[in-house]
C-alpha cells in the first residue's frame, strides 16, 4: 500500500518569509516517483516537480527548492522569499512502479502568504 | 496552460440522476486519468485509460465508468448519483502510462454538486 502524509493542514506567513512544506510517504516499492502539485483557487492542479526514488539529488529552481531524503521517507518543499501569488494548496503525490502511473495524493497544505 | 480542457465547469444534479463529464487531452497524450477531489481533501484516483482501454481502477464502484476516444477526448460517467458524489472531478493526461517517464498534467476540473 502507498500513502502520503502532509501533516501541516494550513500555514500562514508574511510576504518574503521562507516556508517549508512537509511531505512523508510510505511505499513498499523500491522504485517510486514523488511529485509536488500546486492548486490555486481556480482549481487546476499545476505540476511543479517530480523526483525518482533512485535520484536523491536535491534541486533548486528559482525560489523553489526540494529536499528528498529516503532515510526519513520525506520530500519537503521550500519556498524562499514567499510572495502573495504563492498562496495556494500544495499537494505531495506518489506513484509506484508496480501501480502504473496512478497518483496517491496527500491531503494538501493550504499556504496563505499575507502582504 | 496544460492543454487539458474539461467541460462543463460546473454542474448541478439531483440524487439518482446520471452525469457525463468530458475531458480533452493534449494531442499525443495517450493516457487519461480521472480523479475525484472532495472538498478539503486530496484527489482520489478513479481510473485510467490508455489507448482506449481501462488501465487501472481505484476503489470506486462500477457506477463510475469511462470512455476514451481516438481523438484524445474522454468521458467520465456516473450513474445513480449520490450526495457523496459532490466533488471536483479532475482529468489528467500523459503521453504514456509508464510512471518512470510520464508526468500527468491536469485540467481545471468540473465541480459537480448533487442535491
Amino acid at each position: 500500500a502507498q500513502k502520503v502524509t502532509q501533516a501541516q493542514t494550513e500555514i500562514s506567513v508574511v510576504e518574503k518569509e521562507d516556508v517549508t512544506l512537509d511531505c512523508v510517504y510510505e511505499t513498499r516499492d523500491t522504485t517510486y516517483y514523488l511529485f509536488w502539485y500546486k492548486q490555486p483557487p481556480s482549481g487546476e492542479l499545476v505540476f511543479l516537480i517530480r523526483r525518482n526514488s533512485f535520484d536523491e539529488q536535491n534541486e533548486i529552481s528559482g525560489r523553489y527548492s526540494w529536499n528528498f531524503q529516503k532515510s526519513t521517507s520525506s520530500f519537503n518543499f521550500t519556498i524562499t522569499a514567499s510572495q502573495v501569488v504563492d498562496s495556494a494548496v500544495y499537494f505531495c503525490a506518489l506513484s509506484q512502479e508496480t501501480s502504473g502511473s496512478r497518483l496517491t495524493f496527500g491531503e494538501g497544505t493550504q499556504l496563505t502568504v499575507n502582504p | 496552460e496544460t492543454g487539458v480542457t474539461q467541460s462543463p465547469t460546473h454542474l448541478i444534479k439531483t440524487r439518482g440522476q446520471q452525469v457525463t463529464l468530458r475531458c480533452s487531452s493534449q494531442s499525443g497524450h495517450n493516457t487519461v486519468s480521472w480523479y475525484q477531489q472532495a472538498l478539503g481533501q486530496g484527489p482520489q484516483f478513479i481510473f485510467q485509460y490508455y489507448r482506449e482501454e481501462e488501465n487501472g481502477r481505484g476503489n470506486f464502484p462500477p457506477r463510475f465508468s469511462g470512455l476514451q476516444f481516438p481523438n484524445y477526448s474522454s468521458e467520465l460517467n456516473v450513474n445513480a448519483l449520490e450526495l457523496d458524489d459532490s466533488a471536483l472531478y479532475l482529468c489528467a493526461s500523459s503521453r504514456g502510462a509508464a510512471p518512470s517517464t510520464d508526468t500527468q498534467y491536469f485540467g481545471p476540473g468540473t465541480r459537480l454538486t448533487v442535491l
